[in-house]
């Protein structure tokens, strides 16, 4: 069965730290790992990440995929209180069509 | 705005009773997926339409149905309601049936069952 696993399950940072959401996944035919960010209703896409596209990057959020060690991490520079949010990675193997979700990381940063 | 819209925003109902919620996909997109989203749970995946097919099936339980209907919206059918099927329902749609495509989430249905 398809499994994705995140840590830190939460984390309380300062207003301009930098912080490093971690991923780890295990699916059956890995074709794409996507990251969510859920404040405080839908989950809005950021990134996803394919074996042709294994790093993502939009202003202050950056994304790395690693297939050797079936992990993706999270980068958020410069962090804003606007960035407190859960963080979900999802992945998607070969065949399947549904999103299979990590538990997600709670982010809380304070000003 | 991701361009998917659900209704109800909220639902409150009775153990027993049947609900049904509604989503329309953004404009062009073929594939419908419905999650469900419970604090001790996470968000599950409980089905996937494709253009008015069902596509593929996780942990939805027997008493839940769903269908796409020509002009794309789907409705998710819940019925003989009980408390744990309190929770958040999400639909998300993506362009094609394909895994190469992101999905994008509507905004929910809360649905309480007292």
């Amino acid at each position: 069965e398809d499994k994705v696993v995140q840590s830190p399950l939460s984390l309380v940072v300062h207003e301009g730290d930098t912080v490093t959401l971690n991923c780890s996944y295990e699916v059956t035919n890995f074709r794409s790992l996507l990251w969510y960010k859920q404040e405080k209703k839908a989950p809005t896409f950021l990134f996803m990440l394919t074996s042709s596209g294994i790093e993502k990057k939009s202003g202050r959020l950056s994304s790395i995929l690693d297939k050797k060690e079936l992990s993706s991490i999270l980068n958020i520079t410069a962090t804003q209180t606007g960035d407190s949010a859960i963080y979900l990675c999802a992945v998607r193997d070969q065949g399947a069509q549904k999103l299979v979700f990590g538990q997600g990381t709670r982010l809380t940063i304070n000003p | 705005d991701s361009g998917v819209t659900q209704t109800p925003k909220h639902l409150i109902t009775a153990t027993g009773q049947r609900v049904t919620l509604r989503c329309s996909p953004r404009s062009g997109d073929l594939s419908v997926y419905w999650y469900q989203q419970s604090l001790d749970q996470g968000l599950q995946f409980l089905i996937q339409y494709y253009n008015g097919e069902e596509r593929a099936k996780g942990n939805i339980l027997e008493r839940f149905s769903a269908q796409q209907f020509p002009d794309l919206h789907s409705e998710l059918n819940l019925s003989s309601l009980e408390l744990g099927d309190s929770a958040l329902y999400f639909c998300a749609s993506s362009g094609a049936s394909g895994p190469s495509y992101e999905q994008y989430f509507g905004p929910g249905t809360r649905l309480t069952v007292t």
